[in-house]
């Protein structure tokens, strides 16, 4: 099945700084590749997605980045203000269902 | 559009018993839905995919005797956890694609918060 490696783990920012995440999936057949945000005891909210015809995506803040070839994407979050703060998910679609990777908790400081 | 809901948001049995989630697609038809599990502090993990009308499909390491899946139509999947022990404790989350044909987006429902005494 796909696997779906994020890095880091947590992240520290300082308010204004800008935030990186980075995910890798091993399968090439992957297609879409969606970023959920997930704060305490919530469902995941769908930030941003990607699909595999496209190579960025970006919303105000918020951008994703995807490089098929070397089968990875990433988060790129501008301007950070403490309420971006919560664990953020990226995932990968795999036949019909989402694979996620492990989260990363990105706590933003004033 | 494309709202899920899960009921019931949070339930606390004894170990042993068994506890019935169900999750409904409000405003559009879903013949497929996913069931997730999360630990705490831990990411999401597809337990099943159920289909409307027939089986449900289980991950590997997933026991279908214990987590039984029902789709029964269109806007319904149920999981029931039979059995319950201390270690089932999790939040469980459904989500469906918003059209028959699927979709690349998932909407999830908000979670059943499961704890097991």
């Amino acid at each position: 099945g796909e696997n779906v490696e994020q890095h880091p783990s947590t992240l520290s920012v300082q308010e204004g700084d800008s935030a990186v995440i980075k995910c890798t999936y091993s399968d090439s057949a992957s297609n879409y590749f969606p970023w959920y945000k997930q704060e305490l005891g919530k469902r995941p909210q769908l930030i941003i997605d990607i699909r595999s015809n496209v190579g960025e995506k970006k919303d105000q803040r918020i951008a994703v980045t995807l490089n098929k070839t070397a089968k990875h994407f990433s988060l790129h979050i501008t301007e950070t203000q403490p309420e971006d703060s919560a664990v953020y998910f990226c995932a990968a679609r795999f036949g019909y269902a989402l694979n996620f990777g492990k989260g990363t908790s990105l706590l933003v400081t004033p | 559009g494309a709202v899920v809901s899960q009921h019931p948001s949070w339930v606390i049995c004894k170990s042993g018993t068994s506890v019935k989630i169900e999750c409904r697609s409000l405003d559009f038809q879903a013949t497929t839905m996913f069931w997730y599990r999360q630990f705490p502090k831990q990411s999401l993990m597809l337990m099943a995919t159920s289909n409307e009308g027939s089986k449900a499909t289980y991950e590997q390491g997933v026991e279908k005797d214990k987590f039984l899946i029902n789709h029964a139509s269109l806007t319904l999947s149920t999981l029931t956890v039979t059995s319950a022990h201390p270690e089932d404790s999790s939040f469980y989350i459904c989500s469906a694609p918003p059209s028959k044909q699927g979709g690349y987006e998932q909407y999830f429902g908000p979670g059943t918060r499961l704890t097991v005494t």
